[in-house]
């Protein structure tokens, strides 16, 4: 079965530090990868999103997401986390012929100051 | 523009009550998705639609779960005989057109069963 794993629930940087946020999918075939933020009350927001070709993806807000095939990885990453960036992260995927998303549990940053 | 809403934001019922959510899409947009979000858990497809039918309604949970949109345009997520488990945050995203275009997302409704 398809899955997404974000092995961290939470992480907790120094505002100014540098981020990486990770994300495992497990299947055979190379799936769609997606980013997104969910701020407080908030609907969940595009960061970036993979479809194939260049493996290093730029997105909104100074991200950018790096697949990598051998480890079956689509780490997110930020050289420099603002207080503004406090949110839960979500990696999602899709898998060609399907039209179902599938979410990992989400990472949530914590920003001190 | 405005973006996709969903009313309303929050929903108190009794466990065996009827609930209905409404998602209205950003104009123009033929795709609209359902997801339930329980605490501390990604969001979970419920069901897709492409214009007025729906193209995969496989992540509903059960048969007291039903969603319409009648007009392509605004949706309706219908849950009968509410049980406690159904205590969520029901998210309605729309695109463009197909399942890899860009999905907005509305805010949530948070359904409490008690």
């Amino acid at each position: 079965a398809q899955s997404v794993t974000q092995p961290d629930i939470h992480i907790t940087v120094s505002e100014g530090a540098s981020l990486e946020l990770r994300c495992n999918y497990s299947y055979g075939a190379t799936p769609y990868l997606f980013w997104y933020v969910q701020s407080p009350g908030q609907g969940l927001q595009l960061l970036l999103k993979y479809f194939s070709g260049d493996t290093l993806v730029q997105g909104i807000k100074g991200f950018e997401a790096e697949f990598k095939r051998s480890q079956s990885s689509f780490n997110l990453r930020k050289p420099s986390v603002h207080w503004s960036d406090a949110a839960e992260y979500f990696c999602a995927s899709l898998w060609g012929g399907s039209y179902i998303p599938t979410f990992g549990r989400g990472t949530s940053l914590i920003v001190h100051p | 523009g405005a973006g996709v809403s969903q009313t309303p934001s929050n929903k108190v019922t009794e466990k065996g009550k009827y609930v209905e959510l409404r998602c209205d899409p950003i104009s123009g947009h033929t795709a609209l998705y359902w997801y339930r979000q329980s605490l501390g858990q990604g969001p979970e497809f419920l069901i897709y639609f492409q214009g007025t039918g729906a193209a995969d309604d496989s992540g509903l949970p059960n048969d007291r779960f039903f969603a319409v949109r009648p007009e392509g345009s605004v949706s309706t997520l219908k849950i009968q005989r509410t049980e406690r488990g159904d205590s969520a945050v029901y998210l309605c995203a729309s695109s463009t057109s197909g399942i890899t275009d860009t999905q907005y997302f509305g805010p949530g409704t948070r359904l409490t069963v008690l």
